[in-house]
């Protein structure tokens, strides 16, 4: 079946700093990814669509000059988190839409963000 | 606003006992249906999806729609110690963007 990577699995970071965080699909081309955010307890929330040639789509709430998506190949999304505060401490997941119908959808493994 | 409401538990069930799990949706726009186990610190697993109305069976778990009802449901049968894990149920509608809406989830506890 279809394979989702994230990269890195887990990542400590400063407050101030960016993180950079990789999706990639590694078995179909993948023109939309989703980007999902999960705060302890809590449930998956959508924060943006990243489409392959043209600009992510943010979800109401969500600061696109904050969480910056480029969406450079059909196997690849990411999602960086520029100037992370501890709020922005989260468990990041990408979710593909699969290429034979849409009721298939991948996840990635998630990224844990702890931001100190 | 268009929302997927679970109970967050937990549900706590005996080893073997049925353990039956429910959701509801806003949207009556939602065409496809989903469940999902997520065990701590990991990546929600599928488990079932539905997509017409009435029960759908797949070993142990049973998924029901009712589309009139707006209620999509997950039973459980011979739960197991293993199965404790928060279940997230989820849909997505036919507008054709394919985005998934999730659910808060229900944290069920099998006892041994």
């Amino acid at each position: 079946g279809a394979v989702v990577s994230q990269h890195p699995s887990w990542v400590i970071c400063k407050s101030g700093t960016s993180v950079k965080i990789e999706c990639r699909s590694l078995d179909f081309q993948a023109t939309t990814m989703f980007w999902y955010r999960q705060f302890p307890k809590q449930s998956l929330m959508l924060m943006a669509t990243s489409n392959e040639g043209s600009k992510a789509t943010y979800e109401q709430g969500v600061e696109k000059d904050k969480f910056l998506i480029n969406h450079a190949s059909l196997t690849l999304s990411t999602l960086t988190v520029t100037s992370a505060h501890p709020e922005d401490s989260s468990f990041y997941i990408c979710i593909l839409p699969g290429p034979s119908g849409y009721n298939e959808q991948f996840f990635g493994p998630g990224t844990r963000l702890t931001v100190l | 606003q268009k929302e997927v409401e679970q109970n967050s538990g937990p549900l706590s069930v005996p080893e073997g006992a049925i353990a039956s799990l429910n959701c509801t949706y806003s949207d009556r726009g939602s065409q496809s249906f989903f469940w999902y186990r997520q065990y701590s610190g990991k990546s929600p697993e599928l488990i079932m999806s539905i997509y017409s109305n009435g029960d759908k069976e797949d070993g142990r778990f049973t998924a029901q729609l009712n589309k009139a009802s707006q209620y999509v449901s997950l039973l459980i049968r011979d739960s197991q110690p293993s199965d404790s894990a928060t279940y997230l149920c989820a849909v997505s509608t036919s507008t054709g963007r394919r985005a998934l809406t999730f659910g808060s989830g229900t944290r069920l506890q099998v006892q041994p």
